[in-house]
């Protein structure tokens, strides 16, 4: 049984470019919820998307935008990209209940803007 | 807004010492407490949960307790290893589970 993957594992971009990163979910799970990391701090809440809508959204402009696709699976998207854009972004899948629903994260993306 | 506070930032111990690290959160309808070891290079890995109609879970050498009154809930790992250091990060969740992470707490087990 597969976890949750992503890809690619590393991406070098340079400032005012768009970036797309991609996630697989664990078998069986519906939800998917992005997260950003900086270098040293802990994850912060994108967005999460249940049934191919954005569920809920965290405190990230427009620029940072996604899908999800029938099978489960989820794009990132990140427009017009800054320096400070740069971070590990993590895919999380759960089975989405809506009641505490426990996540499980991908390996994450690393994201660098030159 | 919500806020959460992990303690210690940094815990360095002796193996086969205990490891205690506390979380502190500000949103009374946080009503899932989840803890994530990140070892380096690699994304969260879930390593114990607890939800709010139960005050205390345990997994082994792992074990979270949970005080909603007090809006704080702990990790505790007993005889520690060295293959336990990494980073603990404490996620309490609310309404389909939106984590809010703390800061982490950096583990070092010292042979």
């Amino acid at each position: 049984d597969a976890g949750v993957t992503q890809s690619p594992t590393h991406l070098i971009k340079t400032r005012g470019q768009q970036v797309t990163l991609r996630c697989s979910p664990k078998s069986g799970h519906d939800t998917v919820s992005w997260y950003q990391q900086a270098l040293g701090q802990g994850p912060q809440f994108i967005f999460q998307y249940y049934e191919e809508e954005e569920r809920q959204r965290g405190n990230f402009p427009d620029r940072f935008s996604g899908h999800q696709f029938p099978n489960y699976s989820s794009e990132l998207n990140v427009n017009a990209l800054l320096l400070g854009d740069s971070a590990l972004y993590l895919c999380a899948s759960s089975l989405g209940t809506g009641l505490a629903d426990t996540q499980y994260f991908g390996p994450g993306t690393r994201l660098t803007v030159l | 807004g919500e806020n959460v506070e992990q303690h210690p930032s940094t815990l360095s111990v002796q193996e086969g010492d205990s490891a205690v690290i506390k979380c502190t959160y500000s949103d009374s309808a946080s009503n899932y407490f989840p803890w994530y070891k990140q070892e380096l290079g690699k994304g969260p890995q879930l390593i114990i949960d607890i939800r709010s109609n139960v005050g205390e879970k345990k997994d082994q050498r792992i074990a979270v307790t949970l005080n909603k009154t007090a809006k704080h809930f702990s990790l505790h790992i007993t005889e520690t290893q060295p293959e336990d250091s990494a980073v603990y990060f404490c996620a309490p969740g609310g309404g389909y589970n939106k984590l809010i992470f703390g800061a982490g707490t950096r583990l070092a087990v010292h042979p």
